[in-house]
């Protein structure tokens, strides 16, 4: 079975900082896909970047970096001094890939960040 | 402008009583999916359904029903055989083919049993 852990339930810092939140997950399937999602106050949530188990590289989006590491399963996200606006609840999901398509996913807890001024 | 659309956004039943949540999506995305989330804990799957008029089970699908008649619509039905249905629930839609892709994700009905 696939679990996803997210250990970190809420994190607070100051502007500016950088913040980097955790995700560990378990799969048994060579094949898998990750995620991260953002929950903003209204809701919904927003896609941030998916990786494929094959593709060790770390990306860097504008402030957004990521790390993932197969031989610690983990996909770990990094915030670049932070924002007030990147407060939000953070998930991270995992799906495998074998016979199946689209996006049914197995999400972490989430890890709530508040970014004061 | 493309999206999901869930309707309405708050939504209180009395026990007993069936309800059903709305999701309307434009994307033209083929698969459709809903999810559960409780407070502090991360969303489960529900139901969902890779195209029209077929529908699987998630990994909590006991007390909800759904159907997808048309391509642009999966309605969630609570039955009241669900327990403790005072939840958050999420709507999402996304591309079948092509490996998991990204999934757009409405703005969510809270239901609140009274």
């Amino acid at each position: 079975a696939q679990k996803v852990t997210q250990a970190q339930t809420e994190i607070s810092v100051v502007e500016k900082e950088d913040v980097t939140l955790d995700c560990v997950y378990e799969t048994r399937d060579t094949t898998y896909y990750l995620f991260w999602y953002k929950q903003p106050p209204s809701g919904e949530l927003v896609f941030l970047i998916r990786r494929n188990s094959f593709d060790e590289q770390n990306e860097i989006s504008g402030r957004y970096s990521w790390n993932f590491q197969k031989s610690t399963s983990s996909f770990n996200f990094t915030i670049t001094a932070s924002q007030v606006v990147d407060s939000a609840v953070y998930f991270c999901a995992l799906s495998e890939a074998p016979g199946y398509s689209g996006s049914r996913l197995t999400f972490g807890e989430g890890t709530q960040l508040t970014v004061n001024p | 402008d493309g999206g999901i659309t869930q309707s309405p956004k708050y939504l209180f039943r009395k026990e007993g009583q069936n309800v059903t949540l709305s999701c309307e999506q434009n994307l033209n995305h083929d698969a459709m999916y809903w999810y559960r989330q409780d407070p502090g804990q991360g969303l489960r799957l529900i139901y969902y359904s890779q195209i029209v008029n077929d529908f699987q089970k998630g990994d909590i699908a006991e007390g909800y029903s759904v159907s997808r008649e048309k391509k642009e619509s999966f309605p969630l039905t609570v039955t009241s055989a669900q327990k403790n249905p005072t939840a958050f629930y999420l709507c999402a839609s996304s591309y079948s083919t092509g490996g998991p892709t990204e999934a757009f994700f409405g703005q969510g009905t809270r239901l609140t049993v009274v």
